[in-house]
């Protein structure tokens, strides 16, 4: 099974900055990897896939990069709606797995 | 739109079985596939199982491949997922999701299992 570790677990941030999330893979996943927001009490919605692309309606704030093994997230200029956990997903391989989430806060 | 809704909360006893239901509208269901992921209170996101809807191909992580089922009725766009012998570390929050990268979401249903 392919472990998706992302890093830091938790990250404070301030309203307006910019922000890098990490996604590491055990092997390569291709450009397989997609990227989650969730809420409290919501289920995750989809905001990038194919490791770059943006999903419907996702504001261009949120960016992705990377390939094989390395990911990263950014979040540009950071609004209060952002402030929420993130979590990475490949799906290059089975079985599907999920990293243990990033969560983003207000500094 | 694509919409998933899921059947509503469940509580199980510790042994029994539970069914959740997810059915989709605002895409062609049939060409589609639809995966299944679970949450622990406060938990990670934890990948169930998956079907390709057109085939009935199912593929399942290894720790719930012998107490989860999932199926399919084309005719009325409508995904299962059945949990036999339940423990008490089943309690969570079940989500289907459809697409390859789980696209869009159910809103979730709420088993608990307790004695």
């Amino acid at each position: 099974e392919i472990v998706m570790t992302q890093s830091p677990a938790t990250l404070s941030v301030s309203p307006g900055e910019r922000t890098t999330l990490s996604c590491r893979a055990s092997q390569s996943v291709n450009s397989n990897l997609a990227w989650y927001q969730q809420k409290p009490g919501q289920p995750p919605r989809l905001l990038i896939y194919g490791a770059s692309t943006r999903a419907t309606a996702i504001s261009a704030r949120f960016s992705g990069s990377g390939s094989g093994t390395e990911f990263t997230l950014t979040i540009s200029s950071l609004q209060s709606e952002d402030f929420a956990v993130y979590y990475c997903h490949q799906y290059n391989d089975w079985p599907r797995t999920f990293g243990q989430g990033t969560k983003l806060e207000i500094k | 739109q694509m919409q998933l809704v899921q059947s509503g909360p469940e509580v199980k006893k510790p042994g029994t079985s539970v069914k959740v239901s997810c059915k989709a509208s605002g895409f062609t269901f049939r060409s589609s596939a639809v995966q299944w992921v679970r949450q622990a209170r406060g938990q990670r996101l934890e990948w169930i199982g998956w079907i390709a809807v057109g085939s009935g191909n199912t593929n399942y992580a290894q720790e719930f491949q012998e107490r989860v089922t999932i199926s399919r009725d084309i005719s009325t766009s409508t995904a299962y997922m059945e949990v036999s012998s339940l423990r008490s570390d089943d309690t969570a929050m079940y989500y289907c999701a459809a697409g390859h990268y789980c696209d869009s979401w159910g809103q979730g249903t709420l088993v608990t299992v307790s004695s």
